[in-house]
């Protein structure tokens, strides 16, 4: 059974820095491209970024290139997300999910992460 | 960017009654249009990918039709567990996939 388990909420202030995971199970980890997705309180939903496990190659939407960052851990099926610095306009849920096929849309989803950043 | 349109963005249906969504594309994205359901508390689960083609275990209640700019989900006779927010996606051109809005389906 492919299962996509996320990690535990986090509450953070401004300027620090977070990584939060997505454990991927039942499946070739490396084989499937990962994707990343945000949803803001009540709003709709925004791809982040991809990233194909088996060799990092990971793509951005130039909304979040230079704010967040991609990495997967090939040795423990896991994925990551990143920032080097939050902002309050961070807050929001956070979503990994594997894309079906190749760049096909996804069909297994995390549970999601909540990111609250406040000062 | 793309930008996806969904309307309307409240439909309010009785049970067993027909559902109607669309969703336009600023530019053609040709089939590759993916629709999503997304209840309270959950994340979104993948229905119809390729404009048309259920994903496996679908109840056949739900279709999918269009190509080009222009998409419809229609739900042919809504059940309790229909009453969600649907999506829209267009996934043909990257940086960035992206969604719609979403429509609303509430009971009326």
């Amino acid at each position: 059974e492919v299962q996509l388990v996320q990690s535990g909420g986090e509450v953070k202030k401004p300027g620090e820095s977070l990584r939060i995971s997505c454990q991927a199970s039942g499946y070739n980890f490396a084989t499937y491209w990962i994707g990343w997705v945000r949803q803001m309180s009540g709003k709709g939903l925004q791809w982040i970024g991809v990233i194909y496990p088996g060799d990092s190659d990971a793509r951005y939407n130039p909304s979040f290139e230079g704010q967040v960052s991609l990495s997967v851990d090939r040795s423990i099926a896991t994925a990551y997300l990143q920032w080097g610095s939050l902002r309050t306009s961070d807050t929001a849920i956070y979503y990994c999910a594997r894309l079906s096929g190749s760049w096909e849309p996804p069909d297994f989803w995390g549970q999601g992460t909540l990111v609250s950043v406040s000062s | 960017e793309i930008v996806m349109t969904q309307s309307p963005a409240t439909l309010s249906v009785s049970p067993g009654e027909r559902a109607t969504l669309s969703c336009r594309a600023s530019q053609s994205v040709s089939n590759n249009l993916a629709w999503y359901q997304q209840k309270p508390g959950q994340p979104p689960r993948l229905l119809i990918y390729y404009a048309s083609t259920r994903v496996t275990g679908l109840p056949a209640r739900f279709s999918g039709s269009g190509s080009g700019t222009e998409f419809t989900l229609t739900i042919s006779s809504l059940q309790s567990e229909d009453f969600a927010v649907y999506y829209c996606q267009q996934y043909d051109y990257w940086p960035p996939w992206t969604f719609g809005q979403g429509t609303k389906v509430e009971i009326k």
